[in-house]
């Protein structure tokens, strides 16, 4: 069955890093483009971050520019997610997630079709 | 960046109930709409994808449409298993992607 795992999640200090895995299991990974997404406590969905299938081109939400940052290794079927700088507003539970593109009549719409359980990201001193 | 509104944010209904949760983008997104459900302590799961379509799986009950620039998620008859949070999720011009503030629904 196609899925997704998250590694990495705890408890860190304000100022701290975190790196975040995703492993993938039977699907292609390599041609799939992949994002994080979050969850703070009693709240709604977040997107964070994208990564094209190459690795090549990287997107990020405006709360977490210049300071996470995504990458992948194809090899080893594997997506991450580098936190830097961590905020206290950055507690959440992270989910990496598939990128299917569907093609549609007027090109193709991205939706999320596969995701992991999640693993918690918890900022406080 | 494209804002998604849902409508309402909290609904209760009794089990056979026909349900619709509305989306509005802030603006025209065309067809680019993708609907989730969520249970506590669970990941989310596509549901409807490009407004209409309904992901393998997913119950019939479920369907998805559009009215100009506004779309719905409509359940036909609400089962016991239905009873969670529903998002929208535009892909217009993402990246940025992004989700509408969530609609939960509970057992009247």
């Amino acid at each position: 069955e196609e899925g997704l795992v998250e590694s990495g999640g705890g408890l860190v200090q304000p100022g701290g890093s975190l790196r975040l895995s995703c492993t993938a299991s039977e699907f292609k990974f390599y041609s799939s483009d992949m994002v994080w997404v979050r969850q703070a406590p009693g709240r709604g969905l977040d997107w964070v971050a994208y990564i094209t299938a190459s690795g090549h081109t990287t997107s990020f939400g405006d709360s977490v520019k210049g300071r996470f940052a995504v990458s992948r290794d194809n090899a080893a079927n594997s997506l991450f997610l580098q936190m830097n700088s961590l905020r206290v507003e950055d507690t959440a539970v992270y989910y990496c997630a598939r990128a299917r593109s569907y093609d549609i009549l007027t090109g193709y719409n991205d939706a999320f079709d596969i995701w992991g359980q999640g693993t918690m990201v918890t900022v406080s001193s | 960046d494209i804002q998604l509104t849902q409508s309402p944010l909290s609904l209760s209904a009794s089990v056979g109930d026909r349900v619709t949760i509305t989306c509005r983008p802030s603006q025209n997104i065309r067809s680019y709409l993708n609907w989730y459900q969520q249970k506590p302590g669970k990941a989310p799961k596509l549901l409807i994808y490009a407004a209409s379509e309904l992901q393998s799986g997913v119950p019939s009950r479920f369907s998805g449409s559009q009215s100009g620039t506004d779309f719905t998620l409509i359940i036909s008859s609400l089962q016991p298993d239905d009873f969670a949070t529903y998002y929208c999720q535009q892909s217009y011009d993402g990246p940025p992607y992004t989700f509408g503030q969530g609609t939960k629904l509970d057992i009247k």
